[in-house]
Order: C-alpha cells, then structure tokens, then sequence
C-alpha cells in the first residue's frame, strides 16, 4: 500500500540553524508535492509546491528538494527562528486526481 | 487575503445523529475538498468535488457521508449518522486549479465531538 513517512515525529534545533525535514514516500509514483505548515488548532498553510520534473525550488528561507530515485524530499529553513516552530506536513498526489495525501508531519520546536 | 470560512468552530452531538459541517470556499476556486484530522494524527482525505459531483473519495468516506454544494457560495459536508469514531477535526478546503498547480487554502477546521 502507498506510504508517506515524515522521519521523525519531533525535531529541536537552535535558533539560527538550518532544519531539515525529510518525507519519504512507497509505492507510489506522485506528479507533485506539496510541503504546509500547520499550527495547533489551525488548518495547515501551503508553503511550497514541487513537481516530479524539478529538483529543487526555493522561497526565501525555505527550499525543498525532491528525488523521485530516492522517493524522497527535503524540506529546509535556514536561519531558523522560534517563530518557525510549527508541525510541517508533506502531501503527494498524482497527475489528474485531486486526492493529495498527507504524511504524519514533524513537530519543529526552535529554541532561543 | 480571501480566506476559506468554516462554521460551526465547534459541534458537539449525540451518537446517531445527523451533522452538516458548512465551509464557503474561496470564490473563484473550482475544486473543493473535505479532508479530517483525529487528534494527534494526520490529515485524511476525505472527498474533493469538482464541476459539481465527487471527482475522488477515499475509503474513510462511506455511505454515512454526503457532499453537497447547494448554492454555488456553500459546500457542505453531512454526515448521516455519526459514530463515536467521528470525532475529529474537519478541514474545508478549496483550490483554484487541480493541486498539481494550486495550493489547497484550508479553512481553520470544525471540531466535532461525538458522544
């Protein structure tokens, strides 16, 4: 069966360092993927989108790299601040079906 | 910014009973979606909706559960006789195009808590 995995439930970094958030994917071949941050009690928030076609994409602080060899994407933000503390979710899906699918996501807690 | 609109914040119900959960997409979106959240796991596709019927359900939305888009500002979510296993939080969403272009702008959920 498809499997999306976010590797790890949870991840402490300092503030100023880079994170790095990892999403795997089996048994699946998505045309795109997505990356949102979610905040307790809110509904996830789009961040980047990628597509099977691209390699890297970035956004000011941000950049997701994916590697359909690998079926694997990185998720970064550099400089990281406490404001970025947040649960950050992967969703894949695939050409003409409108059913993108969630990973568990990673709960990013950045300390002062 | 437009802003995908969900009430009630907060329904609580008896088990049996019937809900409607009411989301207002944002107004040039086309595809609409219900996706849920049991606490402290991930987000589950539920539905999406496109050109007025259902374009893709997943196996979590059974005979119990209806979509609806009533009067072209609405869509809504009923969920026939509610299970104690229901309880949730449910996100509305919408997107202008397909997600392989669009991002999903998500509503801030209804909670449902089934007793």
């Amino acid at each position: 069966s498809q499997k999306i995995e976010q590797n790890s439930e949870a991840l402490n970094i300092q503030e100023g360092k880079t994170a790095t958030l990892t999403c795997n994917y089996t048994n699946y071949s998505p045309a795109y993927l997505q990356w949102y941050r979610q905040d307790p009690g809110r509904g996830p928030v789009f961040l980047l989108l990628i597509r099977e076609n691209e390699k890297e994409k970035r956004k000011e602080r941000l950049k997701v790299t994916f590697d359909t060899t690998l079926k694997q994407s990185l998720f970064h933000i550099t400089a990281s601040q406490p404001a970025d503390s947040a649960t950050y979710l992967c969703a894949l899906g695939g050409y003409n079906n409108n059913d993108m699918r969630f990973g568990a996501g990673t709960r990013l807690t950045v300390k002062p | 910014e437009p802003e995908v609109t969900q009430t009630p914040s907060h329904q609580v119900t008896q088990m049996g009973q019937e809900v409607i959960l009411r989301c207002v997409p944002i107004s040039n979106h086309l595809y609409f979606y219900w996706y849920r959240q049991i606490l402290g796991q991930k987000v589950e596709f539920l539905v999406s909706f496109y050109n007025n019927e259902i374009s893709e359900k997943s196996e979590i939305f059974d005979d119990q559960f209806s979509v609806e888009r009533p009067d072209g500002s609405n869509f809504t979510l009923k969920i026939r006789s509610t299970k104690l296993e229901d309880s949730a939080m449910y996100f509305c969403a919408s997107t202008e195009g397909g997600p392989e272009n669009s991002p999903l702008h998500f509503g801030n959920g209804t909670r449902l808590t089934v007793t």
